[in-house]
């Protein structure tokens, strides 16, 4: 099976502009979750949809925001970029149950 | 709310050395435990986990975890680490369908 698969791998944006990230599952997969890693905050929980339902949520503004469809493929998107946005961003699957997550090589973000 | 701590965040050994890094979690119910690394470049990737049943887990390479509830703690071990294990571990836990929550990480150095 393929594993789980981010676009683009590596984006600059400048402050104020806003950035949408790609994540598709592994097949049959129907939940996806969100991650953003920074050196010593480790990763903090964005959000996590199952079919195509947002079943839970991170504490995070409202800029950040984001969507699955049908297919499990899920995007998410970060409005009026911040500094401070500069991260990895992770995506992980899983089967939907409390069961394992496989995790995504991760968009690198640069905010300028 | 569930949280996790753990309590080394850089760990420097010999090769052969044993490894044991501390993982606590706060949850009032039952959980799912999991250990996770990330080797240099790569992507996260399951080490272990703990569902139910026996407390004392085996993962890939060699390392284990046993699950002491009383503790509420999920310490992972290695009787001997080698160079190629130099990477950072995540402990995580979930309880119930709640998001999956991740410790901070321990960086492990391991010198030939």
């Amino acid at each position: 099976k393929a594993g789980v698969t981010q676009t683009p791998r590596y984006l600059i944006k400048t402050r104020g502009q806003q950035v949408t990230l790609s994540c598709s599952p592994i097949s049959g997969h129907r939940s996806v979750s969100w991650y953003q890693q920074t050196p010593g905050q480790g990763l903090q929980f964005l959000f996590e949809y199952f079919s195509e339902t947002q079943r839970n949520k991170g504490n995070f503004p409202g800029r950040f925001s984001g969507r699955q469809f049908s297919n499990s493929r899920s995007e998410m998107n970060v409005s009026t970029l911040e500094l401070g946005d500069s991260a990895l961003y992770l995506c992980a699957s899983s089967t939907g149950d409390t069961d394992t997550q496989y995790f995504g090589p991760g968009t690198r973000l640069t905010v300028l | 709310a569930q949280s996790v701590s753990q309590h080394n965040h850089h760990v420097i050994l010999s090769e052969a050395a044993s490894l044991e890094l501390g993982c606590n979690y706060s949850y009032g119910g039952t959980v799912n435990l999991f250990w996770y690394v990330q080797y240099p470049g790569q992507h996260l990737q399951l080490l272990l986990k703990y569902f139910s049943g026996d407390p004392l887990v085996k993962g890939i390479k060699g390392f284990e975890a046993e699950f002491i509830k009383s503790k509420f703690s999920f310490n992972l071990r290695k009787p001997s680490v080698q160079w190629s294990d130099t990477a950072e571990y995540f402990c995580a836990v979930r309880g119930g369908y709640q998001k999956v929550t991740f410790g901070t990480g321990t960086k492990l150095q391991v010198i030939p």
